[in-house]
């Protein structure tokens, strides 16, 4: 939605490779969320950023995820030696529970 | 351990045709019930937050309402412009968002 930005849009990998996904949101928002959509799976959480606080890991699903969020600004979600239950698409948002989430339109990403 | 879960998983309406959807929850002390519509390729659109059991809110064709172990989303009157996935979430503590598997709705002209 307006106020995130996300890219790539779609992206190929093949097992075993790194990915880095990227994370833009309008400036002024303290807090940026990491969730993950998979196929016949809900959305489900991976990751909480709020200003200079350590993030909240507790939604990664492995040691082989990541996420990075530099200057309070842009944020990176990086899968290293991609397996394919990683294809999914992952979502970031901004925002909180007092006016609602907005989130990005998302990553498709697939392993092949 | 927190789920939420929304039925039908899917909808087939007639225009003009009203229906409801529902999003049951298992925890308490909720903090928030969202509501999200989600079009194909895209991320979810917010919609409607529910604080407190006995609360509505409405936008256009939908209404929301909330209570102490579920919450519904009626659909009046739907148009084909209304077919979308709804989500809903509940909110505890800790920012996260505890989502439903959502209600495919596809409204027929």
């Amino acid at each position: 939605g307006a106020g995130v930005s996300q890219s790539p849009s779609n992206k190929v990998t093949e097992k075993g490779k790194d990915v880095e996904l990227r994370c833009d949101p309008i400036s002024g928002h303290t807090a940026l969320y990491w969730y993950r959509q998979s196929l016949g799976q809900g959305l489900e959480f991976l990751i909480y950023f709020q200003g200079n606080s350590a993030p909240d890991k507790s939604g990664l699903p492995s040691d082989r995820f990541s996420a990075e969020r530099t200057g309070g600004s842009v944020s990176t979600l990086t899968i290293q030696r991609t397996q394919q239950e990683d294809s999914a698409v992952y979502l970031c948002a901004i925002g909180g529970p007092t006016y609602g989430y907005t989130f990005g339109s998302g990553t498709r990403l697939t392993v092949v | 351990e927190d789920q939420v879960t929304q039925s039908p998983e899917a909808l087939r309406l007639q225009e003009g045709e009203s229906s409801s959807l529902n999003c049951s929850y298992t925890v308490s002390g909720l903090r928030g019930l969202f509501w999200y519509r989600q079009d194909p390729g895209k991320g979810p659109e917010f919609l409607f937050t529910l604080y407190s059991a006995g609360e509505e809110k409405e936008k256009e064709r939908l209404k929301a309402t909330l209570t102490k172990k579920e919450s519904f989303l009626h659909i009046t009157a739907p148009k084909p412009e209304d077919s979308a996935t709804y989500l809903c979430a509940d909110f505890l503590a800790g920012n996260k968002l505890t989502f439903g598997g959502g209600t495919r709705v596809l409204v027929k002209p």
